[in-house]
């Protein structure tokens, strides 16, 4: 079982260019979010779902769109990239949301020039 | 907003040494897990305490949950290399859908 996997590992764009960070999970679970890791601050929530079919907004969503495409995929998309928005960015999954362990994938690694 | 401190942001001790690191908030919460990332991947999940006062105690590491449920601690004996890494609390309440990460503690232990 491959776990949670993220597309791509590393990604350079340049400002105002528009990409896609994918995300999977083989774990059959219900909830899935996206992170972003910046020095000193931790992790913060910029969307999570719930379920499939649901996504609502976390702590820093502006600037980006989701999509739960099913129960196995959730993408992150970034419509026109700012410097401010170079950072690691985590995809994780869990059983149900808060108090559940998360499991993570490997994060992808976005500079925006 | 509820915010987890962590404390300290960095540490370099060498092996062999004793350490704790620190996770506070004003909030209840009502579970508090402790995660360790290496560099280049993401973070993994080491413990989870529910209960006020509980103690979890996972080989050289122990964990305690403050009696009111605001406060953490991990406790490292004897440190290793092996343990360096970021050591981030997480904490989850009733009321929130998600969870509150710290700003983590990064270890570094020198052989």
């Amino acid at each position: 079982n491959a776990g949670v996997t993220q597309t791509p590992k590393f990604q350079v764009l340049k400002t105002g260019q528009s990409m896609t960070l994918q995300c999977a999970q083989d774990m059959n679970h219900n909830s899935m979010y996206w992170y972003r890791q910046d020095p000193g601050m931790g992790l913060r929530l910029i969307y999570y779902s719930a379920s499939e079919g649901t996504t609502d907004k976390g702590e820093v969503p502006n600037g980006y769109n989701v999509s739960r495409l099913n129960k196995r995929e959730f993408s992150l998309r970034l419509e026109s990239a700012a410097p401010s928005q170079t950072s690691v960015y985590f995809c994780a999954t869990s059983i149900g949301l808060a108090g559940f362990e998360q499991y993570f994938g490997p994060g992808t690694r976005l500079t925006v020039t | 907003t509820q915010l987890l401190e962590q404390s300290p942001q960095f540490l370099s001790i060498q092996e062999g040494e004793n350490l704790t690191v620190y996770c506070n908030s004003s909030s209840v919460f009502s579970s508090l897990q402790w995660y360790r990332q290496e560099p280049g991947e993401g973070p993994v999940l080491l413990v989870t305490v529910v209960t006020g006062g509980e103690v979890k105690k996972l080989k050289r590491l122990t964990f305690q949950f403050g009696d009111a449920r605001k406060d953490s601690s991990l406790h490292i004996t004897a440190a290793q290399p092996g343990d360096t890494g970021l050591y981030l609390c997480a904490g989850a309440s009733g009321s929130a859908r998600q969870l509150t990460f710290g700003s983590g503690t990064q270890l570094t232990v020198l052989p």
